[in-house]
């Protein structure tokens, strides 16, 4: 069925490293993919976005990937803070104004 | 800034008790949503709201879910009668354009069902 999903649960990364949350799609009609930020006790933050006729798009501290070939979206966070601890979730869109979101992965960042 | 309202932030029922749930949408905002997250699983879409009514919903949204939007500020969720697998956080969520996407969340409400 259609899904949107995430490869790791857990990801813990040192303070000033890089990066890297994965998350795979198996609807190709997608053209519109989402990344939110949710800390804890908190509802979703929009992060960035990007569009299915794009490959790459960058934005403060943050890049999304999209490789519509083998259906796979990332985000990758630069030199990563300890305020970047939080969950993040990709989210797909394909029609209408509904959004289907992934398992979310959670990003640790040791001090 | 501008920010998405939410009341009550947690609500204990009885299975069977109707619930409502309320949001305060960014003021110049044009589309209004309903999410919800079970503990631990996905983020998942309930239903969208334009120009007073209805315009996508979920299978998760049946007969037992309303929204209503009773005045220029409030948009509600209401529950007729609450099961134990209603128990989740429910996110209110806006945006101005019908761009899906750039939504501005609220801090949600979490609903109990004993």
């Amino acid at each position: 069925g259609e899904s949107v999903g995430l490869h790791l649960p857990t990801l813990s990364v040192q303070e000033g490293d890089n990066s890297i949350i994965n998350c795979a799609y198996s609807n190709s009609a997608s053209d519109y993919f989402i990344w939110y930020k949710q800390e804890s006790g908190k509802g979703p933050q929009f992060i960035i976005d990007i569009r299915s006729n794009m490959d790459k798009r960058q934005g403060q501290r943050v890049t999304v990937l999209l490789n519509k070939t083998v259906k796979h979206l990332s985000l990758q966070i630069a030199a990563t803070q300890p305020g970047d601890s939080a969950v993040y979730f990709c989210a797909e869109n394909h029609t209408g104004n509904m959004l289907t979101f992934g398992g979310g992965t959670r990003l640790m960042v040791k001090p | 800034e501008p920010e998405v309202t939410q009341t009550p932030s947690h609500q204990v029922t009885q299975m069977g008790q109707e619930v409502i749930l309320r949001c305060v949408p960014i003021s110049n905002h044009l589309y209004f949503y309903w999410y919800r997250q079970i503990l631990g699983q996905k983020v998942e879409f309930l239903v969208s709201f334009y120009n007073n009514e209805i315009s996508e919903k979920s299978e998760i949204f049946d007969d037992q879910f309303s929204v209503e939007r009773p005045d220029g500020s409030n948009f509600t969720l209401k529950i007729r009668s609450t099961k134990l697998e209603d128990s989740a956080m429910y996110f209110c969520a806006s945006v101005a354009t019908s761009n899906p996407g750039e939504l501005f969340f609220g801090e949600g409400s979490r609903l109990t069902v004993l």
